[in-house]
């Protein structure tokens, strides 16, 4: 497919296992973003990421939340020690968009639904 | 800061109109406009930029008032494929590095019925 997939889709978790989300953008996208989308909240930013380098963190939560990117590609999200408030719909996007340019048009991934029983 | 985003809800009977709104306590350089359907993806539906324009998609034109730091949506006689969440996404400037991200509202759900 030619569009953002993100797995898995769902997840189910014990509070306090760590859990992982991947992100895999559109060819040749070379900024990408994760959201986090809870019931009532919208859609919060959470990271961005210009190729391999996050140049804007400042939305992660608390040091138990980390992303990295590799090979400009691929994104992992990763939750260590999850909480009950955790849960939530976590979005990528990706877009063409370069470094210094103004945000343009963002493609969603589907999103990875997290729950923390 | 999140923008604000009214009405939280409204809903419609098909044919009817809506005005969605948007705004800022910061300057703003452009306003994004986005539809999600229940279980997708949020998807574009337009950018605004610094200027005052007004946008058109198909039914579906916005505003932008950057004075009043503020964006409009206008949905027009309504259709029944309108109904979804619709979040405006506000870029406030560029930070010291020289980039800028969205900041997306809390969103306003629509629901257009026959």
């Amino acid at each position: 497919g030619a569009g953002v997939s993100q797995s898995p889709s769902n997840k189910v978790t014990e509070k306090g296992k760590d859990v992982e989300l991947r992100c895999d953008p559109i060819s040749g996208h070379t900024a990408l973003y994760w959201y986090r989308q809870s019931l009532g909240q919208g859609l919060e930013f959470l990271i961005y990421f210009q190729g391999n380098s996050a140049p804007d963190k400042s939305g992660l939560p608390s040091d138990r939340f980390s992303a990295e990117r590799t090979g400009g590609s691929v994104s992992t999200l990763t939750i260590q020690r999850t909480q009950q408030e955790d849960s939530a719909v976590y979005l990528c996007a990706s877009s063409p968009r370069a470094f210094t340019s103004r945000p343009g048009e963002l493609f969603f991934g589907e999103g990875s639904r997290l729950t923390v029983l | 800061q999140q923008p604000v985003q009214s009405p939280q809800a409204v809903i419609l009977r098909e044919g009817e109109d809506a005005v969605i709104n948007c705004s800022s306590s910061k300057a703003l350089y452009s306003v994004h406009w986005y539809r999600q359907k229940h279980g997708e993806a949020p998807v574009f539906l337009m950018i605004l930029l610094k200027g005052g324009e007004q946008k058109g998609h198909d039914k579906i034109s916005a505003s932008f008032n950057e004075k009043k730091q503020q964006s409009s949506l206008y949905l027009t006689a309504s259709q029944l494929s309108y109904s979804g969440t619709y979040f405006c996404g506000t870029e406030s400037g560029q930070s010291d590095s020289g980039y800028s991200t969205l900041t997306f509202g809390k969103g306003t759900m629509l629901l257009v019925s026959p």
